[in-house]
């Protein structure tokens, strides 16, 4: 099992681009999802995914987008890049969609910056 | 609106001294409480789960206590080792908004050879 793989590990971005942060899960876990980790804030939850064809948005969802077209990816997508996104970007999932006893597995994360 | 604090933000203590990390949270109905641990420039790994039912949960050197009704969480960490150098953070699955993790800002934990 490679776990909860994200590409890229790294990226800079300008202001006003667009682009597609990579989630990829092989342990057929329903429940998926995004978070952005910043000094002084933790990690808040962007949006979330019960199931292929289902997304809900968490606490701070303005600015992405997300598709969840198969079980294993879960692709967070920035519409117009802006400097208060930078940010690292986790992605996580678990076996079930209530998950009350499951463990949460965590990729390695995506540092964006964005000038 | 649920809200997870961690006392304290960083700890530094000498290589083989037991000590205990702080996690407060405001609302009660939770499903679990879990501890997970941070190593620089990495992701998450998980290290405890405790459902709400439940008070404690060990695994190693490391124990976790629950008290729901107090809205308190420990981690204890025994004879603690160079390699426990991490940030430990403390997250609650809310029983209500879709069983959604709120975390705290963690704890930075430097342990001195």
């Amino acid at each position: 099992n490679a776990g909860v793989t994200q590409t890229p590990k790294f990226q800079v971005l300008k202001t006003g681009q667009s682009m597609t942060l990579q989630c990829a899960q092989d342990m057929n876990h329903e429940y998926m999802s995004w978070y952005r980790q910043d000094p002084g804030m933790g990690l808040r939850l962007i949006h979330y995914s019960v199931g292929a064809g289902i997304t809900d948005q968490g606490e701070v969802p303005n600015g992405y987008n997300v598709s969840r077209s198969t079980t294993e990816d879960f692709p967070l997508r920035l519409l117009s890049a802006a400097p208060s996104q930078t940010s690292v970007y986790f992605c996580a999932s678990r076996l079930f969609k209530t998950g009350r006893t499951d463990t949460q597995y965590f990729g390695p994360g995506t540092r964006l910056t964005v000038l | 609106k649920q809200e997870v604090t961690q006392i304290p933000a960083a700890l530094s203590v000498p290589e083989g001294e037991n000590l205990v990390l702080n996690c407060s949270f405001t609302d009660s109905a939770i499903y679990n409480l879990q501890w997970f641990r941070q190593d620089p420039g990495k992701g998450l790994t998980s290290l405890l789960l405790i459902q709400s039912s439940q008070r404690e949960q060990t695994s190693g050197r490391l124990n976790a206590s629950l008290d729901k009704s107090s809205g308190r969480s420990t981690l204890y960490i025994a004879a603690s080792q160079p390699g426990d150098s991490a940030t430990y953070l403390c997250a609650v699955m809310e029983a209500t908004s879709g069983s959604r993790l709120t975390f705290g800002e963690g704890t930075q934990l430097t342990v001195n050879p």
